[in-house]
Formats: C-alpha cells, sequence, structure tokens
C-alpha cells in the first residue's frame, strides 16, 4: 500500500456535487489506473495513463473524468453522480515501457470509500 | 473474457492450518497473479507466477500454475490471524489492463 496515497479516503457528496478524487504515487512509476470496486462485483477497470496518455477507458459514463497532469498524479473529477456510483475508488500503478508493455505488478492505494446521497 | 475466477468464495480456517485458493481462467495468459486486500483497503501484490513456470515460493506462499488446466492456486502455510483478507487472481491479456476475479475471503480464527 506504500507508496500510493489517496485523497480524501471518505468522501460523501450529493447528486449535484463535484468534488475530485486525488491520487499521488512515489515510486518513480509511468502508468496509472482507476478502479471501482462495489460490492459483491470484480473489480473494474475505469482508466487508465500510459506514459501520460490515456490508452484506455472501458466505456466509462462522461460523468466521470479523469486528470493525468504528470507521471505522478491522478484525478478522478466527479460530478452529477448517481447513488450507484457509491463505491470504493481505487488508484494503481505500474512501470510501463510503452503501450501494452512493461511490468505487470500493480501497486494501489488506500482507496476512496466515496458515498453518493 | 479473461477473467479470473476464485474458489472458494469464502473459507473459514483455524490459526496455524493451512489455506488453499484457486483460481481458474478463461484464455491464454502471459503470467497470472495473485493479489491480497484487507477489509476497505487497497490490493496489495503477493506474487506473480509466469506461464512458463509451474511452482513459485515465496515465505509462506506457495503459488502454483497448470496451464493445460488454465487454473492456479494460492497456498499459504501455518496460517495467521493477519492473513484475514480478500484474495484476487488477475490476469491480462497485456500490461496495464489486468482484469480481477471476485475474490476468495479468507477469514483466520484464533
Amino acid at each position: 500500500e506504500t507508496g500510493v496515497t489517496q485523497t480524501p479516503r471518505h468522501l460523501v457528496m450529493g447528486m449535484t456535487n463535484k468534488k475530485s478524487l486525488k491520487c499521488e504515487q512515489h515510486l518513480g512509476h509511468n502508468a496509472m489506473y482507476w478502479y471501482k470496486q462495489s460490492a459483491k462485483k470484480p473489480l473494474e477497470l475505469m482508466f487508465v495513463y500510459s506514459l501520460e496518455e490515456r490508452v484506455e477507458n472501458n466505456s466509462v459514463p462522461s460523468r466521470f473524468s479523469p486528470e493525468c497532469p504528470n507521471s505522478s498524479h491522478l484525478f478522478l473529477h466527479l460530478h452529477t453522480l448517481q447513488p450507484e456510483d457509491s463505491a470504493l475508488y481505487l488508484c494503481a500503478s505500474s512501470q510501463a515501457l510503452g503501450p501494452g508493455r512493461g511490468r505487470y505488478e500493480q501497486y494501489f492505494g488506500p482507496g476512496t470509500r466515496l458515498t453518493v446521497t | 473474457s479473461q477473467q479470473g475466477e476464485e474458489d472458494p468464495q469464502a473459507l473459514s480456517i483455524q490459526e496455524g492450518e493451512n489455506a488453499t485458493m484457486n483460481c481458474s481462467y478463461k484464455t491464454s495468459i502471459n503470467n497470472l497473479q495473485w493479489y491480497r486486500q484487507n477489509s476497505g483497503r487497497g490490493l496489495v501484490h503477493l506474487i506473480l507466477i509466469r506461464s512458463n513456470e509451474r511452482e513459485k515460493h515465496s515465505g509462506r506462499l506457495r503459488v502454483t500454475l497448470d496451464t493445460s488446466k488454465k487454473s492456479s492456486s494460492l497456498l499459504i502455510t501455518a496460517s495467521r490471524a493477519a492473513d484475514t483478507a480478500s484474495y484476487f487472481c488477475a490476469t491480462g491479456p497485456g500490461a496495464q489492463k489486468l482484469v480481477f476475479g471476485q475474490g476468495t475471503r479468507l477469514t483466520i480464527n484464533p
């Protein structure tokens, strides 16, 4: 868990709010990920940034908007969310050598527990 | 889908006993990984086994891979209360696109 930090750890927001989740990795990696973990569902890959380019967008609704200003930071901007978006949002990082290439091991942050009311 | 599926979904054993979890997947893989997740926390990488390896050890962990059966197992020996967690296998069509199973919830009873 160490090496990847996420803030805030807990977030409660109304359906009309706008908020952002932040992730920072201190491992010198150059690929970063957002995952969604809902109860009783497998971990879902949302977005992948490799070498600061978005290389994966798994049909995520536009109310989720990622931003990767540099290889160490990743944001997930949230707006007009739905109650079913309540979940644990996990950030991860890994070492990429190019699109689809690199080390497979991913390092995860502790997650942000999001509740949409 | 290349999704790994863990079995059993839940496992409860006494401290000191061995715990075995299994993972099955559907397509050819380059490698398979196991991760641990403590309740409500991030995942921790445990071990990676490549498709040309049959067995790998790391401390009290032993992972086997049978590519002919498209399955892997994770054995935790001499379990401890701190091993209580969910365990996931993950496979990927490539780096940067891992697919996780639903996990096995392991409970170690004192």
